[in-house]
């Protein structure tokens, strides 16, 4: 079983269209990231949240994390082509180590011009 | 900010030769380096665990014998893929962590291609 499971897989939408990915687990976690990965390259992080009910807002993007640290969701306001891409959350369960970051299955999001 | 640097980007090698995959951190000293695997249109799988000056920890299923992994020392971290098939084919992907950065830094992956 997956520990922290990430839905939906894959979404396809138009440019100007709204849009959330969720990611849920039955454990709680220290803090958790969301990446966006481009074909070829590393993950990078967009943002780390780590207080139960914590929102963040990065431009167009919306992350919050659930009150029991157990599930996080991104929402992306109007989509752009450039938004396109692998999109990852990742927790760590381990408060004081920096240990190692359990993953979602990933979303791979296509906005269409 | 905190940077890790992979090399190579991308390696062409023939079946049964073995490949070095190079993952330094540049601007600081990470105490912990993660090697990942990743299939096309997929998400990370963790290989392994690395710390430096000990043995890394292998997630179940992982070969340790078939992909080595030294951490020498805080800014170095090496995968070897040993005898490597097609199969082996895959992105590899390093981080490093450290307290000093609060986080995981990426490095930007190896292609791998075993012909």
């Amino acid at each position: 079983t997956q520990l922290l499971e990430q839905s939906p897989q894959f979404l396809s939408i138009q440019e100007g269209e709204n849009l959330t990915v969720y990611c849920n687990s039955s454990s709680v976690f220290s803090s958790l990231q969301w990446y966006r990965q481009e074909p070829g390259e590393g993950p990078v992080l967009l943002v780390t949240v780590v207080t139960g009910g914590e929102v963040k807002k990065l431009k167009r993007l919306t992350f919050q994390f659930g009150d029991a640290r157990k599930d996080s969701s991104l929402h992306i306001t109007a989509a752009q082509p450039g938004d396109t891409g692998l999109y990852l959350c990742a927790g760590a369960l381990d408060p004081t180590s920096y240990g190692k970051l359990t993953f979602g299955q990933g979303t791979i999001l296509t906005v269409h011009p | 900010g905190a940077v890790v640097s992979q090399h190579p980007s991308w390696v062409i090698c023939k079946s049964g030769t073995s490949v070095k995959i190079e993952c330094r951190s540049l601007d600081f000293q990470a105490t912990t380096m993660f090697w990942y695997r990743q299939f096309p249109k997929q998400s990370l799988m963790l290989m392994a665990t690395s710390n430096e000056g000990s043995k890394a920890t292998y997630e179940q299923g992982v070969e340790k014998d078939k992909f080595l992994i030294n951490h020498a020392s805080l800014t170095l971290s090496t995968l070897t893929v040993t005898s490597a098939h097609p199969e082996d084919s895959s992105f590899y992907i390093c981080s490093a962590s450290s307290p000093r950065i609060y986080g995981y830094t990426f490095g930007s992956g190896t292609r791998l291609t075993v012909v």
